[in-house]
């Protein structure tokens, strides 16, 4: 079975840091894009940055470009986001998710997601 | 940015109405879309891949249709478990994008 699990989630004042963790069970995690997705409260989805199998493409939403660094472990079948210069704006339930296709070159849509976690930007 | 648009933000129907969601592209993304359901406190849930493929285990009333820049999912005979809000999500380029969402209440 499928599962992804975010942690690392919580409190940060304006200006600070967190590093989200995904960790990824039942599947082969290096042949899979993943991708990190956000929802602030009461809003709606938002795409915030995908990393290929390999870790050699990384992409990002226009809004978190030069502050937040997308990674992964292959050895730890492990998903990271680092998010630094947070804003109020970044508060918001991040998700990770996965690609449907198994060594694609290609990124395409989400058919997992995980529960998300809460990351609150706020003094 | 590829602009997604969906309308209505809101649809009020009763069990067993036909519904149906659009959502419209900014630019062409030929078949390159798919479309979500979330309900409230869970994560979405794939519905529809590739403008039309029904993802597995997923209810044969939902259906997707169009390309280019116009698409629709149509929910045959709603369920009450599909009270829900609905989102389509463009992958033809980056940075990825969702329309706003269309949620589903009870007439």
């Amino acid at each position: 079975e499928v599962q992804l699990v975010e942690s690392g989630g919580g409190l940060v004042q304006p200006g600070g840091s967190l590093r989200l963790s995904c960790a990824a069970s039942g599947f082969t995690f290096s042949s899979y894009w993943m991708t990190w997705v956000r929802q602030a409260p009461g809003k709606g989805l938002e795409w915030v940055a995908n990393i290929k199998q390999d870790g050699s493409e990384k992409y990002f939403v226009d809004s978190v470009k030069g502050r937040f660094t997308i990674s992964r472990d292959n050895a730890r079948n492990s998903l990271y986001l680092q998010m630094n210069s947070l804003r109020a704006e970044d508060t918001a339930v991040y998700y990770c998710a996965r690609d449907p296709v198994f060594g694609s070159g290609w990124s395409y849509y989400f058919d997992y997601w995980g529960q998300g976690i809460l990351v609150t930007v706020s003094s | 940015d590829i602009q997604m648009t969906q309308s209505p933000s809101t649809l009020s129907a009763s069990v067993g109405d036909r519904v149906t969601i659009t959502c419209r592209a900014s630019q062409y993304i030929s078949s390159w879309l798919a479309w979500y359901q979330q309900k409230p406190g869970k994560a979405p849930k794939l519905l529809i891949y590739k403008a039309s493929s029904l993802e597995s285990g997923v209810p044969s009333r939902f259906s997707g249709s169009g390309s280019g820049t116009e698409f629709t999912l149509t929910i045959s005979s709603l369920q009450p478990d599909d009270f829900a809000t609905y989102y389509c999500q463009q992958y033809n380029g980056y940075p990825r994008t969702f329309g706003q969402g269309t949620k589903v209440e009870i007439e």
